[in-house]
């Protein structure tokens, strides 16, 4: 596509729920990276694919959180059992290597 | 451990003025450096990217600098107007086993008043 795809752009789940964040990345980027951004807040690191590497999830808060990449492209970042303390905008952003990261518009998740 | 940190965390200007937003790092080996501008509510939009050679790059009103002996760099904004309202984040380029990898800074808000 023209750029990163981000869905749902809201979303609003209760407190225990699981919830699912989608991004599809500009078509032949091989890298791929989730951010949260909380309210004031800066941009949080949370896991890292380049092509067929393991990878790196060294930002993940807890177990809780998990993502995948299906066939190097699209990524679905998992939240399990959500709190409070989720809510916040999570970004996605994808880059060919070496050149520069183009973000999606985030999904604001909102756990009440 | 690799990092990057910006200063000041916020600052207010009024229309017409300049100012000059910090980032310092400490990632190594560097690849390059960028500066992403993020409106409310938006993802953030490249600037300007620099690498290791590169001491100033400009971009409109928007002008970087980088000293990689000193591992700063400054981001400039000539006679701010009220849209460049946003924040700033400076992003370091860092490679690894032939892989690149971003780290980034909290970033600058900056508002603009009229």
């Amino acid at each position: 596509g023209a750029g990163v795809s981000q869905s749902p752009s809201n979303k609003v789940t209760e407190k225990g729920k699981d919830v699912e964040l989608r991004c599809d990345p500009i078509s032949g980027h091989t890298a791929l990276y989730w951010y949260r951004q909380s309210l004031g807040q800066g941009l949080e690191f949370l896991i890292y694919f380049q092509g067929n590497s393991a990878p790196d999830k060294s930002g993940l808060p807890s177990d809780r959180f998990s993502a995948e990449r299906t066939g190097g492209s699209v990524s679905t970042l998992t939240i399990q059992r959500t709190q409070q303390e989720d809510s916040a905008v999570y970004l996605c952003a994808s880059s060919l290597n070496r050149g520069i990261a183009f973000f999606g518009q985030g999904t604001r998740l909102t756990v009440v | 451990k690799n990092q990057v940190e910006q200063s000041p965390q916020s600052l207010i200007i009024l229309e017409g003025k300049n100012c000059t937003l910090q980032c310092n790092y400490t990632v190594s080996p560097f690849s390059n450096l960028r500066w992403y501008k993020q409106d409310t509510g938006r993802g953030p939009v490249s600037l300007t990217i620099m690498t290791f050679s590169e001491n100033t790059k400009s971009n409109g009103r928007y002008t970087a600098t980088l000293d990689a002996d000193t591992k700063q760099s400054s981001l400039h904004i000539t006679a701010s107007q009220l849209s460049d309202s946003a924040s700033y984040i400076c992003v370091v380029s860092n490679i690894g086993g032939g892989t690149y990898k971003y780290i980034f800074g909290t970033g600058t808000r900056l508002k603009v008043l009229a």
